[in-house]
């Protein structure tokens, strides 16, 4: 079955500092979501890319996808206070209909 | 945009009893739709897959008669809690989706469960 590895699994960066998530497939990426979220609320969707290569930002956060590595990273510039959460990644199979979860990345931004 | 419902949004019950919790989908058919487990500090497991009308598919290692789920309806699923016991304790979430008519993965708002 399909694995999303998150790296870091945690994360504490001064305020101001740039930083960056990875997430690697075990088997093809079809497509890679990114969320945030703080536990025991709901997801916040951050962006979406379905092409090798894509890159797309919102803000100071910009993920990249790299098919062929199966892998995609998150990055945030200039992070702030209110960057902190939990950062997850979660892909589709279309060969199992499954929606899966990255590992996590637990991020603490200090002020 | 599509919208999926989550009710409740947190639950206290007691050790023994059973909790439902229901996903809707608002504003559209939802073919399939996942159910979702998050212990504190981890990340969100997938414990079920339910297609309408047919039994839900469990991950391994997910007691299918400790955590029923059903989907009788496009816009309707259920997930029941028996016989709750504290290490149920945690935070359940759903998605909703219809790939056919491109609607992706939708997710609710979660569910906090406290079982005393």
């Amino acid at each position: 079955s399909q694995e999303l590895e998150q790296s870091p699994q945690s994360l504490i960066v001064q305020e101001g500092k740039n930083l960056t998530i990875n997430c690697t497939s075990s088997k093809t990426l079809y497509g890679l979501y990114w969320y945030k979220q703080k536990y025991g609320e709901g997801l916040i969707f951050l962006m979406m890319l379905q092409k090798g290569g894509e890159e797309k930002s919102h803000e100071k956060i910009t993920a990249k996808l790299d098919e062929k590595k199966q892998q995609s990273s998150l990055h945030i510039t200039a992070s702030q206070p209110s960057h902190a959460g939990i950062y997850l990644c979660g892909a589709d199979n279309p060969g199992t209909y499954k929606y899966i979860f990255g590992t996590g990345t637990r991020l603490k931004v200090l002020a | 945009g599509a919208v999926v419902s989550q009710h409740p949004s947190w639950v206290i019950c007691k050790s023994g009893t059973s909790v439902k919790i229901e996903c809707r989908s608002l504003d559209f058919q939802a073919t399939t739709m996942f159910w979702y487990r998050q212990f504190p500090k981890q990340s969100l497991m997938l414990m079920a897959t339910s297609n309408e009308g047919s039994k839900a598919t469990y991950e391994q290692g997910v007691e299918k008669d400790k955590f029923l789920i059903n989907h009788a309806s496009l816009t309707l699923s259920t997930l029941t809690v028996t016989s709750a016991h504290p290490e149920d304790s945690s935070f359940y979430i759903c998605s909703a989706s219809n790939r056919g008519i491109g609607y992706g993965y939708t997710f609710g708002s979660g569910t906090r469960l406290t079982v005393v």
